[in-house]
């Protein structure tokens, strides 16, 4: 089975600041994806960012990048610059590829950009 | 184009009814997931449908169905409603690059 933790249930950061979100994995796969969502106020998920596990490189897109650690099974997410509009829950989520492609979220972090 | 939709947008039934929610994904997508979403918690996979056909189903009793149309719009019914079901359930319109695009959702309350 897989299983997604993200320990920080809550964070807060200053805008134009950086804040790092934490994500660990388990699963014996070797082949897989992960992925990082937001979800707004207004609830509706967004995907913010992937990475194929097969991939050395960290993915990034604009402001947001990760740091994905295959070996210890580790994928945070860092958004630099924050913005207001970037408060709201940050799901991490683990879906492999053979199968169901199935998604497995974690539990979420709620995150406050403060003005 | 449009995204994914989803109807109702909100629903309150009674403990006991049978309620339907429906979905409908991205133009060209052949997949659809639907997901439970507990408040405060992630959401939790339901089922997923390829082609109409049922490719992964995920830990939920047999009260949960679910069907896909050849339009590959979706329908996810829940029988013998418990307080427990209350919740928001999500669609996911599933992309050829395995990426998952969420509807709004149907805010379930089951009284």
């Amino acid at each position: 089975a897989q299983t997604v933790t993200q320990s920080q249930p809550e964070m807060s950061v200053q805008e134009a600041e950086t804040v790092t979100l934490s994500c660990t994995y388990d699963t014996s796969e070797n082949n897989y994806y992960l992925f990082w969502y937001k979800q707004p106020p207004s609830r509706q998920m967004i995907l913010v960012i992937r990475q194929e596990a097969y991939k050395q490189q960290n993915a990034t897109e604009n402001r947001f990048s990760v740091n994905f650690q295959k070996a210890a099974k580790s994928f945070s997410l860092k958004i630099s610059d924050s913005q207001l509009g970037d408060t709201a829950m940050y799901f991490c989520a683990f879906m492999k590829l053979l199968g169901s492609n199935q998604f497995y979220f974690g539990t979420g972090t709620s995150l406050t950009v403060i003005p | 184009d449009a995204g994914v939709t989803q109807s109702p947008t909100h629903l309150i039934k009674t403990r006991g009814q049978h309620v339907t929610l429906r979905c409908s994904p991205i133009s060209g997508h052949k997949s659809v997931s639907w997901y439970q979403q507990v408040l405060g918690q992630g959401p939790q996979f339901i089922f997923q449908y390829y082609e109409k056909e049922e490719r992964g189903r995920g830990n939920f009793p047999d009260r949960f169905s679910a069907r896909q149309f050849p339009n590959y719009s979706s329908e996810l019914n829940v029988n013998a409603l418990l307080l427990g079901d209350s919740a928001l359930y999500l669609c996911a319109s599933v992309g050829a690059d395995y990426e998952q695009y969420f509807g709004p959702g149907t805010r379930l309350t089951v009284t």
